[in-house]
Parts: C-alpha cells; structure tokens; sequence
C-alpha cells in the first residue's frame, strides 16, 4: 500500500524555538494533505488541510501564523510550528490523499517543548 | 456537519471472546466509514472501510465491522479477541457527498483484552 513519512519522529526543543516537521509521500502525489494533532489519550484533532500549490485551510480556532503549513510539492508537505511553547506540546500527524481519494497516515511526530 | 461518537471509553474482554466497539455517526450525506487502530506512540493503522455494496465488511486482523444506515452505526467486531489486539481504535467518517477528503475521528475507545 501507500506509505507516508514524517521526519522527525520525534523532536524535542526549547520554548521561542521554531520546529518544522515533513511529511512525504514515498509512492504516489498527494493532491490533498492533512495535518491533524493528537493530545495524550485525545481524538485526532484536524488542524489544517492543504492542496499543492495552495494556501491551506485551516480549522476554527487553528492560528495560522502559528502552524505554519506549505505544500510546495506533490509528495512534500511541511508543518512549521512558530515560536514553540509547552502548550504546543504533542502529537502532529499528517494524511496523504492521493487521486483515488484514498487517504494515508504518516506515523506521527511527538513534539516536546521545554 | 460530521460527527463520529463512540460511547464507550474503554472495552475490556477476554482473550478468546468475542469484541465489540461501538460507533455512530452522523453526515448531511452518505458516508465513507473507516476503522483505524493506534499502538503507543504510533500513527494510525487502516484496519477498514465502507464505501458502498456490502454492509458486512471485512478487514485487517480478522476484523469486520457492519454498517447500518437505519441506525446509522459502524460497529467494530471480531470474533475472537486477542491479547495483541489490546490498543486505542478510532472511527472516522468521511462525508462523500460534500466532505471532500475531509475525515472526522471519533475519541477513540481503548480496547483491553486480557489474557
């Protein structure tokens, strides 16, 4: 089936910081990517959704110039999350879709901020 | 709107009997359906989908869920549990009609299968 990556799995980093996480696609164009966050024995949460090429869209109550997304290409999408605080601390995942509609997990990237 | 709720936070069962988790839904359209298991921090796995045909479908693990568009539910089953099974599974839906790819989670229901 089709994989999605997500680099770093993990990524530990102080307040103030900025972090971006990827996530690709390996085996086919993702027209379509989602980037959801996961708090600890939580539901995903969906935080924003971007097409190649196109702003994204993001969900009420998401702060845009907080998630930073851009997806410059079929097979890359990145999450960039802006001076970081103990709050943003969690769990981002992100979906591939491909032209089938079928979509696709990444395997998540914890994010810790100190 | 699309919502997914599963009413129960916690399913307990012993291994070798059978398990159910629960789930409804509710889209202004008709749904795509889908079950996704989570190991400790990991990402979802697909264990199925409903997209349309039989209300009986069969997946990943040995398995199924049904749909059932009068009760408007997609409840997860499989025969016969297994300690391994023990994980956080989540329902999703999809509004096909008008929700683009655009998929929902329920809160997810900690299943835990003892041997």
């Amino acid at each position: 089936g089709a994989v999605v990556s997500q680099h770093p799995s993990w990524v530990i980093c102080k307040s103030g910081t900025s972090v971006k996480i990827e996530c690709r696609s390996l085996d086919f164009q993702a027209t379509t990517m989602f980037w959801y966050r996961q708090f600890p024995k939580q539901s995903l949460m969906l935080m924003a959704t971007s097409n190649e090429g196109s702003k994204a869209t993001y969900e009420q109550g998401v702060e845009k110039d907080k998630f930073l997304i851009n997806h410059a290409s079929l097979t890359l999408s990145t999450l960039t999350v802006t001076s970081a605080h103990p709050e943003d601390s969690s769990f981002y995942i992100c979906s591939a879709g491909d032209r089938d509609n079928e979509q696709f997990f990444g395997p998540g990237t914890r994010l810790t901020v100190l | 709107a699309q919502s997914v709720a599963q009413p129960e936070d916690q399913v307990n069962v012993a291994e070798g009997n059978p398990l159910t988790v629960k789930c409804t839904y509710s889209v202004s359209g008709n749904p795509y359906l889908f079950w996704y298991v989570q190991y400790p921090n990991r990402g979802l796995q697909f264990l199925l989908k409903y997209i349309t045909g039989d209300n009986l479908v069969k997946g990943s693990y040995g398995f199924e869920a049904e749909f059932n568009k009068s009760q408007t539910s997609f409840h997860l089953k499989k025969p016969s549990a297994l300690v391994s099974d023990s994980a956080l599974y989540f329902c999703a839906v999809r509004d096909r009609d008008t929700g683009g790819f655009k998929t929902i989670f329920g809160a997810g229901t900690r299943l835990f299968v003892k041997a």
